[in-house]
């Protein structure tokens, strides 16, 4: 079965240090992965996807990721965090062959950046 | 990118009335929606795929006469809650996806209160 683990419910980090939020995946065959931003009582927004090619994915407002196919992992992460990046992110894994496009999501990680 | 919108945006019902959340893909046509179920701070748990002109699929534990899903239209799919309780309250969020694309474009989300 596919799944996606994100192992923390809240990360906090100050203002202009790097941020990581974790995720890790459970897939058969080659992971579509994605992160997804949402921001209080709105819906996902679209951050970023690796399908293939390069381990490093650029996303939108500065946002990159990281795949690892050796430790499963595909953590996103920021150079230098902002106080409006404060928000839940969710990883996410798609499911895998046949005419399924479902998304497996993870419980989300609260990023909070204190100024 | 593709836009999806939802509405309304907020609606709080009288418990046992009948509730119709409308989701709406506005630049692309969807071949494919889905409809998700948010509690508070909480991940998304999909509650069932539409395709248009077919019947939807629902996820395992999610009743299919109390959330009525049509499609009928490959820009417009609808939830009906049917008969709701105060338990049904909760952020529902639709999605869709064109063969065009290779993710899920998400509406804004609709809250539903019911007292």
């Amino acid at each position: 079965a596919q799944s996606v683990a994100q192992p923390e419910d809240q990360v906090n980090v100050a203002e202009g240090n790097p941020l990581t939020v974790k995720c890790t995946y459970s897939v058969s065959g080659n992971p579509y992965l994605f992160w997804y931003v949402q921001y209080p009582n709105r819906g996902l927004q679209f951050l970023l996807k690796y399908i293939t090619g390069d381990n490093l994915v650029k996303g939108s407002y500065g946002f990159e990721a990281e795949f690892n196919k050796s430790q499963t992992s595909f953590h996103l992460k920021k150079p230098s965090a902002l106080v409006s990046d404060s928000a839940l992110y969710f990883c996410a894994v798609r499911g895998y062959g046949g005419a399924t496009n479902k998304l497996i999501f993870g419980t989300g990680t609260l990023l909070a950046v204190q100024p | 990118g593709a836009v999806v919108s939802q509405h309304p945006s907020r609606v709080i019902c009288k418990s046992g009335t009948s509730v119709k959340i409308e989701c709406r893909s506005l630049d692309f046509q969807a071949t494919t929606m889905f409809w998700y179920r948010q509690f508070p701070k909480k991940s998304l748990m999909l509650m069932a795929t539409s395709n248009e002109g077919s019947k939807a699929t629902y996820e395992q534990g999610v009743e299919k006469d109390k959330f009525l899903i049509n499609h009928a239209s490959l820009t417009l799919s609808t939830l009906t809650v049917t008969s709701a309780h105060p338990e049904d309250s909760s952020f529902y969020i639709c999605s869709a996806i064109t063969f065009e694309y290779n993710e899920q474009f998400f509406g804004p989300g609709t809250r539903l209160t019911v007292l």
